[in-house]
């Protein structure tokens, strides 16, 4: 089946640890983003990717990082530099139309980020 | 900068009806706009996308308006049932540093009750 993946489901951060969060697409999608919900909020942008080995910064990018090496994985890492990590982490992807905008937008299933 | 504001924040309904979400955003400059739903603790599931130079688009007892001009959007479910209840969420995408990049609203929970 075709879809996106997001591991692990639930993820626990220790004060001063770094962790990771895995997202990766079979869909052959090109644009991949990641975004944070809190409870009760919308959706806010983190970092969005739209060609490997690129990507760009949304708007609450510190304290996160990323990587796009291979087109189907853009895994999210959470450092110790964001102070308040709890949240629900949604990825996404879609393909891009000839002028650049998005086409339907497909979602992972969500890690759930806790801290100790 | 893009600002989506969506109205009810809650909503909660006797099964049947026929109910309005309305989705409403700052910049008119927009590409699309996409509803989707989500279930507590899930991700987010694509409803209807509208482009910018549609009006509406239908699925089902699903029907969205568009009127880029006034920066409104509505969802229309008609005839509710229990198995709505989830969260409502608009999307619209416009154009961001020579990029597409969506921006949400907070969204619109809906529960429909038997």
């Amino acid at each position: 089946d075709g879809g996106i993946t997001q591991s692990p489901k639930y993820l626990f951060r220790k004060e001063g640890q770094n962790v990771t969060l895995s997202c990766e697409q079979n869909l052959n999608h090109d644009a991949m983003y990641w975004y944070r919900q809190d409870p009760g909020q919308g959706l806010r942008l983190i970092y969005y990717s739209q060609i490997v080995n690129d990507f760009q910064k949304g708007d609450i990018a510190e304290g996160y990082s990323v990587s796009r090496e291979k087109k189907e994985s853009f895994p999210l890492t959470v450092t110790s530099a964001q102070k308040n990590p709890t949240a629900f982490y949604l990825c996404a992807s879609s393909m891009l139309e000839l002028q650049g905008a998005n086409e339907k937008l497909f979602f992972g299933s969500g890690t759930q980020l806790s801290v100790l | 900068k893009q600002e989506v504001t969506q109205i009810p924040a809650a909503l909660s309904v006797p099964e049947g009806e026929n109910l309005v979400l309305n989705c409403s955003f700052t910049d008119s400059a927009i590409y699309n706009l996409q509803w989707f739903r989500q279930d507590p603790g899930k991700g987010l599931t694509s409803l209807l996308l509208i482009q910018s130079s549609q009006r509406e688009q239908t699925s089902g007892r699903l029907n969205a308006s568009l009127d880029k001009s006034s920066g409104r959007s509505t969802l229309y479910i008609a005839a509710s049932q229990p198995g709505d209840s989830a969260t409502y969420l608009c999307a619209v995408e416009g154009a961001r540093g020579g990029s597409y990049i969506p921006t949400f609203g907070r969204g619109t929970s809906l529960i429909v009750h038997p």
